[in-house]
């Protein structure tokens, strides 16, 4: 079973619209999650993260997430979107104990129409 | 500046030799690791290490080898027993196995 779904690999917005990426994650315990930012032919960057505390979580670029864990989600969100945010975005979770390692999904093509 | 290093940007190999990807880090991280990044599959984990002189197989490392002599460099060697090397390949750091990962910018292999 799929550790981290993001159910959306493209994802077209025009700008100025809000936007919503979807990640929902499997775990039955306790919870790291992260999203992070690809640009075209670079490294990820970190755009925000959930370790604990408050289930809304703000982020750089104007980017927020809200940890649900009934439902076992952590959505990004933008309320506006320009056309640098055109990218990759990949959600990801990780444990607090043991040897788990960071689980990415596959990823969200977010793309800006003008 | 503290960052994650990793070169060449590109690197081009004929079929059956071995390379060598480098990776440094200056944020005095414990923990490093190496992706393999192909369309449409995210990333997958070839190796990891969580202390000098000791590293693990990630999901793929078949094909694959690394060492972890100093605390700041990571390289990875694409073997030629590694059937389709042709890919981007990510470095990336961590305090410890728990916390987030910062990447490197990357290197994209190319294999003929």
């Amino acid at each position: 079973a799929q550790s981290v779904t993001q159910l959306d690999s493209q994802v077209p917005v025009f700008e100025e619209a809000p936007v919503e990426l979807r990640c929902n994650y499997s775990s039955s315990v306790s919870v790291y999650l992260f999203w992070y930012v690809q640009y075209p032919n670079q490294g990820l960057q970190l755009l925000l993260k959930y370790l604990s505390g408050s289930t809304l979580v703000k982020g750089i670029n104007g980017f927020e997430a809200e940890f649900n864990k009934s439902q076992t989600s952590f959505h990004l969100r933008k309320p506006s979107v320009h056309i640098s945010d055109t990218a990759e975005y990949f959600c990801a979770r990780n444990f607090n104990f043991g040897n788990e390692k960071l689980t990415f999904g596959t990823g969200t093509r977010l793309t800006i129409i003008p | 500046d503290g960052g994650i290093t990793q070169s060449p940007k590109y690197l081009f190999r004929k079929e059956g030799q071995n390379v060598t990807l480098s990776c440094e880090q200056n944020l005095n991280h414990d923990a490093m690791y190496w992706y393999r990044q192909d369309p449409g599959q995210g990333l997958r984990l070839i190796y990891y290490s969580q202390i000098v002189n000791d590293f693990q197989k990630g999901d793929i490392a078949e094909g694959y080898s690394v060492s972890r002599e100093k605390k700041e460099s990571f390289p990875l060697t694409v073997t030629s027993a590694q059937k389709n090397p042709t890919a981007f390949y990510l470095c990336a750091s961590s305090i410890g196995l728990f916390y987030e990962q910062y990447f490197g910018p990357g290197t994209r292999l190319t294999v003929t």
